[in-house]
């Protein structure tokens, strides 16, 4: 059963292009989480979605950020014109749709860094 | 002032000491209590959860909760080199379904041998 799986693992871009991460979770989880992690920071929450839906995004920067989880294929994360602030490990997790308690499995992670 | 504080060392013992590793938070509604071993460029990996107060071990990890202080423990016992990670407290609101967590810092250990 393979686990959480992030493509790119690492990214780098140029200030004002714009990054893709994507996100297919564990077979049969139906819940998708994305944070970030600054250097020598904690992880911090972005966005949560389930197929098709935004289920809590109070972690979501107000501009250039926006996440999706279709009904069919990975999770993304869409970072427009990132600045060299973007630069940071960003993580997903996932979770089942019935679950006793909230065990979140996570990706190794995308390293995106913004020259 | 951050939803949950951990100081972020880093921390460093020799092999076989007993590590203790703590947060505090402040919001009374966090339920749900976790521990994360974070290697090295990697991602983070459940290692306890509790969701009341008290104690609850798994071979060598205790994990320990005082919801009316607000602080939440590991201890490490015979503490071994390849424990060297960094340890990420965690919480949430809810426990019986899915919602986001909530991470402290991150403290990083290194176990000399």
């Amino acid at each position: 059963n393979a686990g959480v799986m992030q493509n790119p693992r690492h990214l780098v871009r140029r200030r004002g292009q714009e990054a893709r991460l994507r996100c297919s979770p564990m077979k049969g989880h139906s819940h998708v989480y994305w944070y970030r992690q600054l250097p020598e920071e904690g992880l911090k929450f972005m966005v949560y979605l389930q197929k098709e839906n935004i289920i809590d995004e109070s972690g979501m920067p107000k501009e250039r950020f926006s996440a999706e989880f279709p009904k069919e294929g990975p999770s993304i994360l869409r970072i427009q014109q990132v600045v060299r602030g973007d630069s940071a490990a960003y993580f997903c997790a996932s979770s089942p749709e019935q679950s006793s308690y909230n065990e979140q499995f996570f990706g190794p992670g995308t390293r995106l860094t913004v020259l | 002032q951050k939803e949950v504080e951990q100081d972020p060392g880093p921390l460093s013992v020799p092999e076989g000491a007993i590590v203790s590793l703590n947060c505090t938070y402040s919001n009374s509604a966090f339920q749900y209590f976790m521990w994360y071993r974070q290697y090295s460029r990697k991602g983070p990996e459940l290692l306890m959860y509790t969701y009341s107060s008290g104690n609850k071990e798994d071979g060598r990890f205790t994990a320990q909760v005082d919801k009316s202080s607000k602080y939440i423990s590991l201890f490490i016992r015979d503490s071994q080199p390849s424990d060297s990670a960094t340890y990420l407290c965690a919480m949430s609101e809810l426990y019986s379904s899915a919602s986001k967590i909530i991470f402290g810092s991150g403290t990083r250990l290194s176990i000399r041998p």
